[in-house]
């Protein structure tokens, strides 16, 4: 079965830290590696992504790190912010039977205190 | 320019009713697919649609179906509602319908069955 393994399930950081959440993927098949913001009663809002041809992407604050071999991807957010606070989805696609359909990890609860 | 828009924003429906969602994609995108969202998950792949063929299912019943109209917007069908079917409905729309491309969410139709 395709899966995609999220961890942690809840994370609570200090204003100004890191924050990291962690993936990881079993079908070598999967292509495309996105990560979406989602707060609550609102869609999933696409943040950042990183195809398994580099090694890692940041844009602003947030940085995706991806290892091939290892089958497995993070996002860090660096300098959070109470307004990070929300829940974060790693998700993958890719290969003949998956295609563009995304199948998404089972989230983290993102705090960030003040 | 507007993002993903969704009909109804919430809707409550009995055992055994019928429901239709309607969702209208980013303009330009010729590609949308339906995630289911449980409570406390991460969403789940139901269809995809391209230039209004099904291009991918997802593992629900055939109680779910769906169309894509020639202006690209899209409704998703469900009969015999079921407790279970309580859910957030999400559409996502993409430029085309190949692999690899940010798929964007509207902010979905939260349906609760009694």
């Amino acid at each position: 079965q395709q899966q995609v393994k999220q961890s942690p399930q809840s994370l609570i950081v200090q204003k100004g830290g890191i924050s990291i959440i962690n993936c990881a993927y079993e079908n070598t098949a999967f292509d495309y590696f996105p990560w979406y913001q989602q707060f609550p009663g609102k869609g999933p809002a696409l943040l950042i992504a990183i195809r398994p041809d580099v090694s890692e992407k940041k844009e602003g604050r947030f940085t995706i790190s991806f290892n091939k071999s290892a089958k497995q991807f993070s996002l860090h957010i660096m300098d959070s912010q109470p307004g990070d606070s929300a829940t974060y989805f790693c998700a993958a696609s890719g290969g003949e039977t998956s295609g563009s359909r995304l199948t998404f990890g089972e989230g983290t609860q993102l705090t960030v205190n003040p | 320019d507007a993002g993903v828009t969704q009909s109804p924003t919430h809707l409550i429906k009995t055992r055994g009713q019928h429901v239709t969602l309607r969702c209208s994609p980013i303009s330009g995108h010729k590609s949308v697919s339906w995630y289911q969202q449980v409570l406390g998950q991460g969403p789940q792949f139901i269809f995809q649609y391209y230039e209004k063929e099904e291009r991918g299912r997802g593992n629900f019943p055939d109680r779910f179906s769906a169309r894509q109209f020639p202006n690209y917007s899209s409704e998703l069908n469900v009969n015999a509602l079921l407790l279970g079917d309580s859910a957030l409905y999400l559409c996502a729309s993409r430029p085309l319908g190949g692999p690899g491309y940010p798929q964007y969410f509207g902010p979905g139709t939260r349906l609760t069955v009694l």
